[in-house]
């Protein structure tokens, strides 16, 4: 199963675009990316997911390089509201049972 | 709000209690999930459930007992535990006949072992 890197932290202004990368460069063809977020003592919220085809949805947009190697979430205008803990997951084929692997993150603050 | 509840929301128990936590989910979803959040740790998937069977035990100790009455409900059944058993337990739910990865998680039970 294809790991993953993520910054341990990082911060932007309230209203800036706020970029988060991820690597997973072991990734296989068949295997999606997946970005929850974990606002401090509350459940995680899934955001978006992709293979290889760059995706938006109301929340974020994820890019995903050509090679698939990395990938980046995109929160086009940070809010206050959006400091949370951001984990980037690699699916696990289709023969695993139904679970996400957690690692530890990436902790975004948004400044004011 | 995501359609997913969990009761109750704070707990604290002695190590000689038994308790239960209790997950509901509105979405119409077949799969439920327990998971576990210690402090400063990843989050820990404890047990899978699919259609009310269980799919997946993550070497879970036997003082927490799962149950799945129907594909609705999940209840993790609590006894003996050890401090260190104090932690954020999560549910989750997710639609199986579709993409399983998009999972929906309830607020949490935070758990004070004493």
């Amino acid at each position: 199963d294809a790991k993953t890197t993520q910054p341990t932290s990082m911060d932007c202004a309230e209203g800036r675009a706020a970029n988060l990368p991820c690597n997973h460069s072991t990734i296989s063809g068949n295997e999606y990316v997946y970005w929850y977020r974990q606002i401090h003592s509350q459940g995680p919220q899934y955001i978006i997911h992709g293979l290889k085809n760059n995706e938006t949805n109301e929340m974020a947009s994820l890019i995903i390089t050509e090679d698939r190697k990395s990938s980046t979430l995109i929160l086009p205008h940070a809010t206050l509201r959006d400091t949370a803990v951001y984990y980037c997951i690699v699916r696990l084929p289709m023969d695993s049972s139904y679970k996400l692997i957690f690692g530890s993150g990436t902790r975004l603050l948004v400044r004011p | 709000e995501t359609g997913v509840t969990q009761t109750p929301r704070h707990l604290v128990m002695g190590m000689t209690n038994k308790k239960s936590l209790k997950c509901e989910q509105h979405l119409g979803h077949n799969a439920m999930y327990w998971y576990k959040q210690s402090a400063k740790k990843p989050l820990e998937l404890m047990f899978v459930y699919n259609f009310k069977e269980q799919t997946e035990n993550n070497s879970v100790p036997s003082r927490f007992s799962p149950e799945c009455p129907n594909s609705s409900h999940l209840f993790l059944h609590l006894h003996t535990l050890q401090p260190e058993d104090s932690a954020l337990y999560l549910c989750a739910s997710s639609q199986n006949d579709r993409d399983p990865y998009e999972q929906y998680f309830g607020p949490g039970t935070r758990l004070t072992v004493t």
